[in-house]
């Protein structure tokens, strides 16, 4: 079965620090990767997706992600990070084969605390 | 246009109850799931449906059935309510099912 990890459990960061987080998945296939934001009592909302061509994907708030096939990752990027962006983050993996039928997985998330 | 809808938004079961989670969305979208969060243990697939009157299994459906009679709806049922089961739960619909979900604002559900 496929799987996604995502090392770190929580991040703590300083305003205008940069971030990276990390994200690797097993499985051998051609995949589609996304990047969630859940806000401190919200809903998840997508921050980005990767299908196919350019593997550095810019999503929204200033995110961005690198895809690294032969390393199986899709870390998440953001130069300087803002209060605003405490969070929690979940990278997920879907399968091309299947097409629709083979949902989402996702990673156990990583908590993203910046401090002023 | 309201997306993902989830009702009710909270609830107190006792053990042993029982209750429905209703999902609805208005987008039209074919592919419609049902997440548990807990913490430390990301979002887990409970059942999912690529269509109406279809339904799957997920990662963890033990204790939960669903149904899905109309396209804008997504049920998921507790017969017999457990401890285990205090939870947020989370709907999502797709339009392909390879696109980005769309997600509901959650249910956040203790059993006492």
């Amino acid at each position: 079965a496929q799987s996604v990890s995502q090392h770190n459990h929580h991040v703590i960061l300083s305003e205008a620090a940069s971030l990276e987080l990390g994200c690797n998945y097993s499985y051998g296939g051609t995949v589609n990767l996304f990047w969630y934001v859940q806000y401190p009592g919200q809903h998840l909302q997508l921050l980005l997706k990767y299908f196919s061509g350019d593997p550095l994907v810019k999503g929204i708030k200033g995110f961005e992600a690198e895809f690294i096939k032969s390393k199986f990752s899709f870390n998440l990027r953001k130069p300087s990070v803002q209060w605003s962006d405490t969070a929690e983050y979940f990278c997920a993996v879907k399968p091309k084969v299947g097409s629709g039928n083979t949902p989402l997985v996702f990673g156990k998330g990583t908590r993203l605390s910046v401090i002023a | 246009n309201a997306g993902v809808t989830q009702t009710p938004k909270f609830r107190v079961l006792k053990t042993g109850q029982s209750m429905t989670l209703l999902c609805a969305q208005d987008m039209n979208h074919e592919y419609m799931y049902w997440y548990r969060q807990d913490p430390g243990m990301g979002l887990r697939l409970i059942h999912y449906s690529v269509g109406e009157g279809t339904t799957a299994k997920g990662e963890v459906p033990d204790g939960y059935n669903v149904s899905r009679l109309k396209k804008q709806n997504f049920l998921l049922g507790l017969e017999s309510a457990a401890p285990s089961q205090t939870s947020v739960y989370f709907c999502a619909s797709s339009y392909t099912g390879t696109d980005g979900y769309t997600f509901g604002s959650g249910t956040r559900l203790t059993v006492v």
